[in-house]
């Protein structure tokens, strides 16, 4: 069965700390994506990668960092939250295709709030 | 990717089925019709994929018409664990990497 689990489901941090969201997956997946989720804004891609240590920014990743020292774990990083960062953080992977499709599997997200 | 339509809520009964529709009327010859779910305060799930044909797996039945403008998720007997954003997107993969991106999705009530 397919899993992603992210490292916590809530997390309360303060201004200006170094926040770090760690997702592990166990489905041998290539690729791996962090994504924000906010009311009405929808999803929103902030980095993904598709092979140890490779990395590209999506749509939004100012504020943030990524790492990718092992094929399975794939972390998030915050270098000085803020407030703005108060949101739902998705993780998902999916597996090299290199046809037409991949099927994205997620992970429970954590609730991050920022105070 | 092209734009998909959905009714913004639906209720169903409990052990009925829950049949929920998507239109999908710009999609090209190579996109595929994907459903994800979103149970409130979790991730998305993966639900099902097509292309042409009708698929069905454990957890649903995609029905994609003929000229593939439209597409039905069904779910064939529904539970209150069955509430939740119903999510039709249509994806091209084009190599390298491709976002999910979701519109506003169907709200599903299951009701005792």
């Amino acid at each position: 069965d397919v899993k992603v689990t992210q490292s916590s489901r809530y997390l309360v941090k303060r201004t200006g700390e170094k926040v770090f969201l760690e997702c592990v997956q166990d489905m041998d997946h290539e690729n791996m994506f962090w994504y924000r989720q906010d009311p009405g804004l929808g999803l929103r891609l902030i980095y993904f990668s598709y092979d140890v240590k490779m990395k590209e920014k999506g749509d939004i990743p100012e504020g943030y960092s990524v790492s990718r020292e092992k094929k399975e774990r794939f972390s998030l990083i915050l270098e000085s939250a803020s407030t703005n960062q108060t949101s739902m953080y998705l993780c998902a992977s999916s597996s090299f295709s290199g046809v037409s499709t991949d099927t994205q599997y997620f992970g429970p997200g954590t609730r991050l709030t920022v105070l | 990717d092209a734009k998909t339509t959905q009714p913004t809520s639906m209720d169903c009964a409990e052990g009925r089925a829950a049949n929920l529709p998507c239109n999908h009327s710009t999609i090209s010859g190579n996109e595929y019709v994907y459903w994800y779910r979103q149970i409130h305060s979790q991730g998305p799930q993966y639900i099902i994929h097509g292309l042409k044909n009708n698929e069905t797996n454990e957890m649903a039945s995609l029905i994609i018409t003929e000229d593939r403008k439209s597409s039905t998720l069904i779910l064939p007997h529904a539970t209150l664990r069955d509430t939740a954003v119903y999510y039709c997107i249509v994806r091209l993969f084009s190599g390298g990497y491709q976002k999910v991106t979701f519109g506003t999705g169907t709200k599903l009530q299951v009701i005792p």
